[in-house]
């Protein structure tokens, strides 16, 4: 069985600091490892996601994260945040031999970008 | 068209109401899913359909019951309810592997009273 730990629910930063949320993994077999957002009132939506290959990702809109296998950790991190940042970021992992998609959910951080 | 579209988007329902939940998505995925977020919580998976067959159920109580008439909707039946299953829920779709990227409605949110 697969679990993810985001060690901090909330991080509250100013406007253009650089930020990092936190996630760590346990599973006994390969998994993939991906980071959705969560904007007020809406669905979920994929922000990155770790498959295979170079052990770093990155997003569209500036965010990247890396693989550490030895430290089981899939941190995710902005050099500079901006107000429209301001989500719920979930952290999740999915077990590679499973066909059926199941994700399994860390319980999230809020990240609060203020001016 | 790469939406996830959910109905209604908000839903009062009594404990002895019979009400249903519509999900629907024209990409063509093979994958749906329904998750259960209650307020500052991480998503819950409830159920997934593969190829319009049930293929995975959370162990959910059957006062909540799944349908998947075609490969484009998905409903989810809503009968006996309790106020603790109010919540947030979520509908989602994906090509169907682990390593695919899950598309969200925005959701549905439900008060039982």
């Amino acid at each position: 069985a697969q679990s993810v730990t985001q060690l901090d629910s909330q991080v509250p930063v100013f406007e253009e600091a650089p930020v990092e949320l936190r996630c760590n993994y346990s599973s006994s077999v390969s998994v993939y490892l991906f980071w959705y957002v969560q904007y007020p009132n809406q669905g979920l939506q994929l922000l990155l996601k770790y498959l295979s290959g170079s052990t770093l990702v990155e997003s569209i809109n500036g965010f990247e994260a890396e693989f550490n296998k030895s430290q089981t950790s899939f941190h995710l991190r902005k050099p500079s945040v901006h107000i429209s940042d301001t989500a719920e970021y979930f952290c999740a992992v999915s077990d590679r031999g499973n066909q059926g998609g199941k994700l399994i959910f860390g319980q999230g951080t809020e990240l609060s970008v203020k001016p | 068209d790469t939406e996830v579209t959910q109905t209604p988007k908000h839903l009062v329902m009594g404990m002895t109401n019979k009400k249903s939940l519509k999900c629907e998505q024209h990409m063509g995925h093979r994958a749906m899913y329904w998750y259960k977020q209650k307020a500052k919580k991480p998503p819950e998976l409830m159920f997934v359909y593969s190829y319009e067959k049930l293929s995975i159920n959370e162990s959910v109580p059957s006062r909540f019951s799944p349908e998947c008439p075609n490969s484009s909707l998905l409903n989810l039946h809503l009968h006996a309810l309790q106020p603790e299953d109010s919540a947030l829920y979520l509908c989602a779709s994906s090509q169907g592997g682990s390593w695919e990227k899950l598309f969200f409605g925005s959701g549905t949110q439900l008060s039982v009273l």
